[in-house]
């Protein structure tokens, strides 16, 4: 079935550091969207990139698309003790329904 | 806007006793959609509704889930027996789909379901 699959499972970090977390999916796409989940909390949306977009910055994120290799990157740049998440890509499918499919999601750690 | 709101935020319950998870999405969203996140299986989509019809309910575990949408303003995914294996975090997820591409979900905090 169609499923991101993030990439590393647990990234541990000094804060001002950059964090860069990949996805990858199995089948066609038309967007793929990046979510953040604090502890306790539910999924908060970050961005969202359409299958004809190679590149989207928001803030400090930057996100990137290569539908040739079916991935995707998320790069926190100077990343904060603020930032300590899951975050998680969500893939729909090009069939046209509304069905968003999560991966497991990446557990990031920024240490003060 | 008070964003997506799901009631109770904590429920436990004994095995077989009947379970009911609320949700009010955002005012104006057409879109709504029932998620179990869980340590081993992650987020799985069990139900989503467009325009309070469900679309697609594939993602129901059993028989003893259903959900409804009696108002745009509402919903309930309702557990009848309750059995161990369905202690997870439900959460409830709203948007506006006004063309093909898909919308940002917004997400409740979630209801985490004990069954002992």
């Amino acid at each position: 079935s169609q499923q991101g699959e993030e990439d590393p499972q647990a990234l541990s970090i000094q804060e001002g550091e950059n964090a860069t977390m990949n996805c990858s999916y199995k089948t066609s796409i038309n967007n793929l969207q990046w979510y953040r989940q604090n502890s306790g909390r539910g999924l908060v949306h970050l961005i969202l990139i359409r299958s004809n977009e190679r590149e989207k910055h928001s803030g400090r994120l930057r996100v990137t698309l290569d539908t040739s290799k079916k991935s995707s990157s998320l790069l926190i740049t100077a990343s904060r003790a603020a930032d300590t998440a899951s975050y998680f890509c969500a893939t729909d499918d090009q069939g046209g329904s509304e069905k968003l499919v999560f991966g497991k999601g990446t557990k990031l750690t920024v240490n003060p | 806007d008070a964003g997506v709101i799901q009631s109770p935020r904590h429920e436990v319950t004994e095995m077989g006793q009947e379970v009911t998870l609320r949700c009010k999405p955002i005012s104006g969203h057409n879109s709504l959609f029932w998620y179990r996140q869980t340590m081993m299986r992650g987020l799985e989509l069990l139900i989503y509704f467009n325009n309070n019809v469900p679309i697609d309910d594939s993602g129901m575990p059993e028989d003893r889930f259903s959900a409804k949408m009696p108002n745009a303003s509402f919903s309930t995914l309702k557990i009848q027996p309750s059995e161990p294996r369905d202690s997870a975090v439900y959460f409830c997820a709203s948007s506006l789909k006004v063309t093909k591409w898909n919308s940002p979900l917004h997400f409740g905090n979630g209801t985490r379901l004990t069954v002992t």
